[in-house]
């Protein structure tokens, strides 16, 4: 059964550019949630889709956004970059969003 | 907001030492996850602990979630250097069907085991 994949791996940005990420979950996985890994804050839940809703949102502002679509892919969009964002953004799949699987991950850097 | 604190940090000891890793919150969870994750890669689920007290073991590895299910403990027996990574504990907090599960991550430790 083939993982989560993420694209693109790693993606190089200049502030005040916008990104979109994507995120193709385990087949028959409903469930994505999106994460931000940074040092220094470690790893932060950003939102959960669940048949095209957005079920669940963490504390993130406006600028981070994301869209699920019926096959379940999803995506993730950052508007108006700033140097903080730059992060590993993480996305996982589930059946129920209780045991996730990860992807490897999307490296952004702003700069 | 229901926080996980895990201790230590960082960790650094030799090969064949044994090794305990905390994770402790002041919230109750409905289960606790622990997960490894390797440099590039994105975490890996390791082990659920379901019921307070319980004890669960992956060969080296032994889990324990608190009786209370506040906090849990990882153990890991003779470490080697392929135990090295990043551990990170996970709380999940269950509601009903349509509101999903919510999972609250502690920041890690960071374990190296030298050869």
């Amino acid at each position: 059964k083939a993982g989560v994949t993420q694209t693109p791996r790693y993606l190089i940005k200049t502030r005040g550019q916008q990104v979109t990420l994507s995120c193709s979950p385990i087949s028959g996985h409903r469930s994505v949630s999106w994460y931000q890994q940074t040092p220094g804050q470690g790893l932060q839940f950003l939102f959960e889709y669940f048949s095209e809703t957005q079920r669940n949102k963490g504390n993130f502002p406006g600028r981070f956004s994301g869209r699920q679509f019926s096959n379940s892919r999803s995506e993730m969009n950052v508007s108006t970059l700033e140097l903080g964002d730059s992060a590993l953004y993480l996305c996982a799949s589930s059946r129920t969003s209780y045991e996730q699987y990860f992807g490897p991950g999307t490296r952004l850097t702003v700069t | 907001t229901q926080l996980l604190e895990q201790s230590p940090q960082f960790l650094s000891i030799q090969e064949g030492e044994n090794l305990t890793v905390y994770c402790n919150s002041s919230s109750v969870f409905s289960s606790l996850q622990w997960y490894r994750q390797e440099p590039g890669e994105g975490p890996v689920l390791l082990v659920t602990v379901v019921t307070g007290g319980e004890v669960k073991k992956l060969k080296r590895l032994t889990f324990q979630f608190g009786d209370a299910r506040k906090d849990s403990s990882l153990h890991i027996t003779a470490a080697q250097p392929g135990d090295t990574g990043l551990y990170l504990c996970a709380g999940v907090v269950y509601r009903d069907h349509n509101a999903g599960n919510m999972l609250t991550f502690g920041g890690g430790t960071r374990l190296m085991v030298k050869p």
